[in-house]
């Protein structure tokens, strides 16, 4: 079935230094799109979310860009902190608000 | 504060158990959903309602059922039926008519012992 995809599946990166965390999403039709972080044993937090008649969108130290051609979207961490360490998940919004979630990226921040 | 609760933090069920799931908002959300996530996994779908008294299979509903009597209320039981029932288990809660997201609980941990 279609479903969202992450190409990495832990990121390494040192502090200070800006996170790209990318998704592939198959599902022409999907018209919202969430990212979420998620740290060890706790739930799923919102970060920033976009609808698909938007190709970026802003927040604070982050930035979601959707690219509908070749359905792809990616989640920007300006100056990655310690605090920062989590795994992330895309979720895509099919039919009925219902989500379906990627597989999650592991984000490692180095001192 | 609103917000979505979900008890017991940590559950052990013994083989042959039913045990239920509490989640509880008080977000005034129209829709509930539960997912279960294995270690270092994503989220699956056990089930969702969109509205109360009314309830739909997700990707992995075998093993498990749920009841919405009220719109506060989603608690998920997972049966004997389901044989690998240890996982972290979601609730989430939403608006339901517009994609605005879902909110989620904190999370229990089931574990077979």
């Amino acid at each position: 079935g279609e479903s969202v995809g992450l190409h990495l599946p832990t990121l390494s990166v040192q502090e200070g230094d800006n996170s790209i965390i990318n998704c592939a999403y198959s599902n022409s039709a999907s018209d919202y799109f969430i990212w979420y972080k998620q740290e060890s044993g706790k739930g799923p937090q919102f970060i920033i979310d976009i609808r698909s008649n938007m190709d970026k969108r802003q927040g604070q130290r982050v930035t979601v860009l959707l690219n509908k051609t070749v359905k792809h979207l990616s989640l920007q961490i300006a100056a990655t902190q310690p605090g920062d360490s989590a795994v992330y998940f895309c979720a895509e919004n099919m039919a009925g608000n219902k989500l379906t979630f990627g597989g999650g990226t592991r984000v490692l921040v180095k001192p | 504060d609103g917000g979505i609760t979900q008890s017991p933090k940590y559950l052990f069920r013994k083989e042959g158990q039913n045990v239920t799931l509490s989640c509880e908002q008080n977000l005034n959300h129209d829709a509930m959903y539960w997912y279960r996530q294995d270690p270092g996994q994503g989220l699956r779908l056990i089930y969702y309602s969109q509205i109360v008294n009314d309830f739909q299979k997700g990707d992995i509903a075998e093993g498990y059922s749920v009841s919405r009597e009220k719109k506060e209320s989603f608690p998920l039981t997972v049966t004997s039926a389901q044989k690998n029932p240890t996982a972290f288990y979601l609730c989430a809660s939403s608006i339901g008519r517009i994609n605005y997201g879902y909110t989620f609980g904190s999370g229990t941990r089931l574990t077979v012992v």
